[in-house]
């Protein structure tokens, strides 16, 4: 069984240009959430993709978008990047079935500085 | 809006002792899930333990416990038999029952000493 990868693991970026992070979904997963976790914080929930559609959103700008793939992988976009997007980017994988929750499967994140 | 609310930003126990972790949580749900989470230095997040809020019987993993008082909106983690390997950042969360959006508290560092 092939759990979530994220990469790249670490990224560079500079203020004002975009980004864009990968995630491989753990496998016989259909479903992939995005956190932003700050430095000292949390992780803050960005968006859920299921079954290639956008199914959920948190309290963050259009600039975050992303994508699900027919094989359920997912891409996090962020354009126009600011300081205050510096963080680790989590990436969470789970079989959403509705009612029946099953627990999310983590990756180990992309560390994301912009400068 | 619910929110999670974790009152111990770091906590150090010895090794082999019991530590309790706090976490409060705001909800106007009647059912919902909660978890406990464990982020060591590799970043990943480990789901330690979870407690369906329809069971009234705390969930209990080897070493780890929980005590759920829900009209309190209280879910504290016993560790017990502490190990070096416990060390992490330990999230507490909750989730909606219909929804896998996941609202995490700011977390605990905890510390094993030898």
């Amino acid at each position: 069984e092939t759990g979530v990868t994220q990469s790249p693991t670490h990224l560079i970026k500079t203020r004002g240009q975009q980004v864009t992070l990968r995630c491989s979904s753990q496998s016989g997963h259909n479903t992939v959430s995005w956190y932003q976790q700050a430095l000292g914080q949390g992780p803050q929930f960005i968006f859920q993709y299921y079954r290639e559609e956008e199914n959920g959103r948190g309290n963050f700008p259009p600039r975050f978008s992303g994508l699900q793939f027919p094989n359920y992988s997912s891409e996090l976009n962020v354009n126009a990047l600011e300081l205050d997007d510096s963080a680790l980017y989590l990436c969470a994988s789970s079989l959403g079935q509705g009612a029946v929750s099953s627990p999310l499967h983590f990756g180990n994140g992309t560390r994301l500085t912009v400068t | 809006a619910q929110t999670v609310t974790q009152s111990q930003p770091e906590m150090s126990v010895q090794e082999a002792e019991t530590v309790t972790l706090s976490c409060t949580y705001d909800t106007s749900e009647s059912d919902y899930y909660l978890f406990w989470y464990k982020q060591p230095p590799s970043r990943q997040m480990i789901l330690v333990i979870r407690q369906e809020a329809y069971k009234q019987q705390n969930a209990t993993e080897n070493r780890f416990s929980v005590n759920f008082q829900k009209a309190a909106k209280s879910f504290s983690l016993k560790i017990s038999d502490s190990q070096l390997g416990d060390a992490a950042m330990y999230f507490c969360a909750y989730r909606e029952y219909l929804n896998d959006k996941i609202i995490f508290g700011k977390g605990t560092r905890l510390h094993i000493l030898p």
